[in-house]
């Protein structure tokens, strides 16, 4: 399968602590993108690599949040000391072009 | 700022028949791409088809096609003999082009649609 891939699929976690997440991308795509849905909402984006570089940043991202992408291959997102407002579906996505590919998601529940 | 509005929560139809669910937006841009995306539960989310804003013929993926009316800045999708296997949460979605250096393609999704497919 060379779609894209995230682990873990599921992470509960209580408040408080701090959790990782990881995405890999289609191997050729040099555009990665987060993104997190709130359950029966659409995603929002959280923050954008093109190859290594971060561009972009949305405001919904705290300073809570950190996200890579070393060498442009793979990425993470953390969240440090977690709330329960952080409870959702982070998804990534990645593109070649215009078009964008989504792995199946992570979903975090913190208690 | 772009934005993008599904106004019906949830749709229903029968299976084999035709559906259409509604998407608007609104952008100051004139050039740019839209989507429709499906998101079965607990699964992945799956691109439906895409429309570039430049062309004016509609775009058409096998069942599914769309009613793009630029002026109106609306993007419906139609879903023709439907199926079973076509129950899942549809969320429409609007991209800048990338070409300069504020643009990064990120996607802005409406707020979906749940559509319910009735044997």
């Amino acid at each position: 399968d060379t779609g894209v891939s995230q682990n873990p699929r599921h992470k509960i976690t209580k408040r408080g602590q701090n959790v990782t997440f990881r995405c890999d991308p289609i191997s050729e795509h040099n555009r990665l993108y987060w993104y997190r849905q709130t359950l029966g909402q659409g995603p929002e984006f959280l923050t954008y690599f093109q190859n290594e570089a971060q561009l972009e940043k949305s405001r919904l991202l705290s300073d809570r949040f950190s996200a890579e992408r070393p060498k442009g291959s793979f990425s993470t997102l953390e969240i440090q000391r977690t709330e329960q407002g952080d409870s959702a579906m982070y998804l990534c996505a990645s593109s070649l072009g215009y078009e964008q590919y989504f792995g199946p998601g992570t979903r975090l529940t913190v208690t | 700022a772009q934005t993008v509005t599904q106004s019906q929560p949830e749709m229903s139809v029968q299976e084999a028949e035709t559906v259409t669910l509604s998407c608007t937006y609104d952008t100051s841009e004139s050039d740019y791409y839209l989507f429709w995306y499906k998101q079965p539960p607990s699964r992945q989310m799956i691109l439906v088809i895409r429309q570039e804003a430049y062309k004016q013929q509609n775009a058409t993926e096998n069942r599914f096609s769309v009613n793009f009316q630029k002026a109106a800045k609306s993007f419906s999708l139609k879903i023709s003999d439907s199926q079973l296997g076509d129950a899942a949460m549809y969320f429409c979605a609007y991209r800048s082009p990338t070409h300069g250096s504020s643009n990064t393609g990120k996607l802005i999704f409406g707020q979906g649609t749940t559509l319910q497919v009735k044997p």
